[in-house]
C-alpha cells in the first residue's frame, strides 16, 4: 500500500493552524494509520495512532481523521516546537509510511 | 521509563552481514511487537521487520530475502541481520515497539556501507 502525503511543505506563522493529508493506495482495515513527528537528528514521536487516538503525553493541539484511503492530521495554535517533518504510517496490510511533509514555523 | 538502545559496527562493508542488537530497558518484552525501520540519509522511513515476543515475524517484502531477526526475552534484546548488503543500506537505523503503531523509538545508529 502506497501512503502519499501533501503537501511537500508547509509555511505558517506561530498561532495558525495547519492541516497535513495522507491518501492510501488501498482502503485500510480498521483506521490503521499512525502519524508522526521527526526533527533533525532525533528518532520520530509518535503523535497519533488507529487514526484519531492521541498517543499517551500528546497535546489536544494534535487531532487525527479520516478513514478509508484518505486521512489528516490537524495542528492547532501551530507553536516554534511543532517545526519538523510529520509522516503518516500503515499497518493495516504489512507496513509502509509516506514520504513526509515539512512543517516550517515563519 | 522504556528505553530502547541499538549497538553494533557503524560501518559495514558491501557484501557483508550487517548485524545489530536492540537492548530493552524499563519494560518486559512480552506482549508487544518489535521492529526494525531505517531511514536513509535525507528520506523517509522505510520499515524492515517485526518480530512478537514468541518469535512470530514478518519482514518486508523488498527485504525479506536478506533479513533476519531474533528475540531474547531473558536477556531482554533483539537483533536484526541484514545480508549482502550494498551502498542502498546506508541508513539510520532504528529499534522501537509496537502493535502495529511505534510508540518507543530508540536513538538510532548510523550504519554506512563502504569499503
Amino acid at each position: 500500500i502506497v501512503m502519499t502525503q501533501s503537501p511537500d511543505t508547509l509555511s505558517l506563522s506561530p498561532g495558525e493552524g495547519a492541516t497535513l493529508s495522507c491518501r492510501a493506495s488501498q482502503t485500510l482495515p480498521r483506521n490503521s494509520v499512525a502519524w508522526y513527528h521527526q526533527k533533525p537528528g532525533q528518532p520520530p514521536r509518535l503523535l497519533i495512532h488507529d487514526a484519531s487516538t492521541r498517543a499517551t503525553g500528546i497535546s489536544d493541539r494534535f487531532s487525527g481523521g479520516g478513514s478509508a484511503t484518505h486521512f489528516t492530521l490537524t495542528i492547532s495554535r501551530l507553536e516554534s516546537e511543532d517545526s519538523g517533518m510529520y509522516y503518516c504510517q500503515q499497518y493495516g496490510s504489512s507496513v509502509t509510511f509516506g514520504e513526509g511533509t515539512k512543517v516550517e514555523i515563519k | 521509563q522504556v528505553h530502547l538502545y541499538q549497538s553494533g559496527p557503524g560501518l559495514v562493508k558491501p557484501s557483508e552481514t550487517l548485524s545489530l542488537t536492540c537492548s530493552v530497558s524499563g519494560a518486559s518484552m512480552t506482549g508487544y511487537f518489535w521492529t526494525w525501520v531505517r531511514q536513509p540519509p535525507g528520506r523517509s522511513l522505510e520499515w524492515i521487520s517485526y518480530m512478537l515476543y514468541t518469535g512470530r515475524t514478518n519482514s518486508s517484502p523488498s527485504l525479506k530475502s536478506r533479513v533476519t531477526m531474533s528475540v531474547d526475552t531473558s536477556k531482554r534484546q533483539f537483533t536484526l541481520s541484514l545480508s549482502s548488503v550494498t551502498a542502498a543500506d546506508t541508513a539510520v537505523y532504528y529499534c522501537t515497539r509496537g502493535n502495529g503503531w511505534n510508540d518507543i523509538w530508540g536513538q538510532g545508529i548510523l550504519v554506512t556501507v563502504s569499503s
